[in-house]
């Protein structure tokens, strides 16, 4: 049972225009929401959260919003850059066990010139 | 300040035997948890350990087991290896909500 969902296993944008990645999910007693970069053979690394009791939280040019009616959230990439490339996770947790993260299954992201 | 730290890097093991991987989290972390990434199940969550006590455990075989000593260093063992457990193996290391991973070690099981 698939309780973090990336529907879209890549995603191809110019440079300079905005990356979209989508994230939806199943269970409701996730409470917090994280999004993290990956590169081959290393370990993702953070980039931005997000709380339930938000709907929006911005890092420069990274935005996540959440829509905890419809169980979804959404990292926006403004501008994209060709180091942005990357397979990008998103991950659930909830107070209960905060440690345990559920991923998605990822996206790849491509930014062309 | 050092990131999290995991070794070997890469591993190569037969079937049957045993491995032991080490991770050394961020200084003052004192959770460590352990994911298991692989092509066809992505990133899962094995075992969590906090102040020397696994807290959360995922639906892994006990084959898979870990320690934390005092210094908040972790250890992951799984024993009787099969060909399955190829995979990358994360360490994270978390004080509050964001959990930061090291760059993983690579076991492959032949």
């Amino acid at each position: 049972d698939q309780q973090v969902k990336q529907n879209s296993p890549s995603l191809s944008v110019q440079e300079g225009r905005i990356s979209i990645l989508n994230c939806d999910y199943t269970n409701s007693m996730f409470d917090y929401f994280l999004w993290y970069k990956k590169y081959p053979a290393e370990g993702p690394t953070f980039l931005i959260s997000i709380s339930s009791i938000k709907d929006k939280n911005e890092d420069g040019r990274f935005t996540v919003f959440l829509n905890k009616s419809a169980k979804h959230l959404s990292l926006h990439i403004v501008p994209s850059q060709p180091g942005d490339s990357a397979v990008y996770f998103c991950a659930a947790s909830h107070t209960g066990t905060a440690s345990k993260l559920t991923f998605g299954t990822g996206t790849r992201l491509q930014v062309t010139l | 300040k050092a990131g999290v730290t995991q070794t070997p890097r890469y591993l190569i093991k037969t079937r049957g035997q045993q491995v032991t991987l080490s991770c050394s989290p961020i200084s003052g972390h004192r959770s460590v948890s352990w994911y298991q990434q692989t092509p066809g199940q992505g990133l899962q969550f094995l075992f969590e350990y906090f102040s020397e006590t696994q807290r959360n455990k995922g639906n892994f075989p006990g084959r898979f087991s870990g320690r934390q000593f005092s210094n908040s260093r972790s250890e992951m063992n799984v024993s009787t290896l099969e060909l399955g457990d190829s995979a990358l193996y994360l360490c994270a290391s978390r004080m509050n909500t964001e959990a930061f991973f090291g760059q993983g070690t690579r076991l492959t099981v032949v």
